[in-house]
C-alpha cells in the first residue's frame, strides 16, 4: 500500500507565473484534503474533497488557487499569478472516510518559491 | 480557533520524558497528534475523541480532557527518533466538515 504521493516535490518560479501540483492519494480514499505550511508554523487548511465533489474552501483560498479532483482520485492544485507570499510548503493528505472522525495522512508535499 | 501548544520547545536527553499540551477555546470533537521532521511529512500517531479517553502507542500516549478542552501528548523514556515537531489538528465540535485546525508546534530535541 503506497501513500500519498506529491508532485513535484519543488517548484521555483517567478512572480506572475502559474503552477500546478499534483497529488496522488492512498487509494480507495475517497476524502482528498489540501493544506499550506509556512516555516515555524503548522499546516493551514486550504480545501477539501469527498470523491469528486469540493466541499469545503478556506478563506485562505484567493480567487488564483483553484483545486480539482475530476474523477475522485488525484488532484491537482493550480496558483495562477503567483506572489512571493505564496512560497510555502503544499501538503495534501488523504482519508478514508468511516466516521466523522478519519484519520488523515499526509504526503511529502510540494515546497513552492516565488522569486 | 487555532489552538495553543505549549511548550514552544522541549530538550531533553535520551531517556527523560516530556509532556506537550494542546488548548483550545473552542469546543472539540477530536484531537489529532502528529510528528514531522525537517522536510519531511507530519506523521499520524494518534486521535483522541471527546469522552476523556487516553490512548497509547508505545512509549508515546495521550489524554483528552473534554472539561478543559485540553490533550496531552506524554513522551516517556524518549529516544532519539523522538526529536521533531509535535502538532495537534483539533476538529471543533461545531464545525460541520473535517478539515484540522493545527497548532503551531512543539519541537522536541532528544540529545545522547
Amino acid at each position: 500500500d503506497t501513500g500519498v504521493s506529491q508532485d513535484p516535490r519543488h517548484k521555483i518560479t517567478k512572480r506572475g507565473q502559474n503552477v500546478t501540483f499534483r497529488c496522488d492519494p492512498i487509494s480507495e480514499h475517497n476524502r482528498l484534503y489540501w493544506y499550506r505550511q509556512t516555516l515555524g508554523q503548522g499546516p493551514e487548511f486550504l480545501t477539501y474533497f469527498q470523491n469528486e465533489a469540493q466541499l469545503e474552501k478556506s478563506r485562505l483560498l484567493s480567487d488564483r488557487f483553484s483545486a480539482e479532483r475530476p474523477k475522485g482520485s488525484f488532484s491537482t492544485l493550480e496558483i495562477q499569478r503567483t506572489e512571493q507570499g505564496d512560497s510555502a510548503m503544499y501538503l495534501c493528505a488523504s482519508s478514508l472516510e468511516v466516521t466523522r472522525t478519519d484519520t488523515q495522512y499526509f504526503g511529502p508535499g510540494t515546497r513552492l518559491t516565488v522569486l | 480557533q487555532q489552538p495553543v501548544q505549549s511548550p514552544q520547545a522541549v530538550i531533553l536527553r535520551e531517556g527523560e520524558d516530556a509532556v506537550i499540551n494542546c488548548s483550545s477555546s473552542k469546543a472539540l470533537y477530536s484531537v489529532h497528534w502528529y510528528r514531522q521532521k525537517h522536510g519531511e511529512a507530519p506523521v499520524f500517531l494518534m486521535i483522541l475523541l471527546k469522552g476523556g479517553e487516553q490512548k497509547g502507542h508505545d512509549k508515546i500516549s495521550a489524554s483528552f480532557n473534554e472539561k478543559k478542552q485540553q490533550s496531552s501528548l506524554y513522551l516517556t523514556a524518549s529516544q532519539l527518533s523522538y526529536s521533531g515537531t509535535y502538532f495537534c489538528g483539533t476538529d471543533p465540535s461545531n464545525q460541520a466538515g473535517t478539515a484540522l485546525i493545527f497548532g503551531k508546534g512543539t519541537t522536541l530535541s532528544v540529545s545522547s
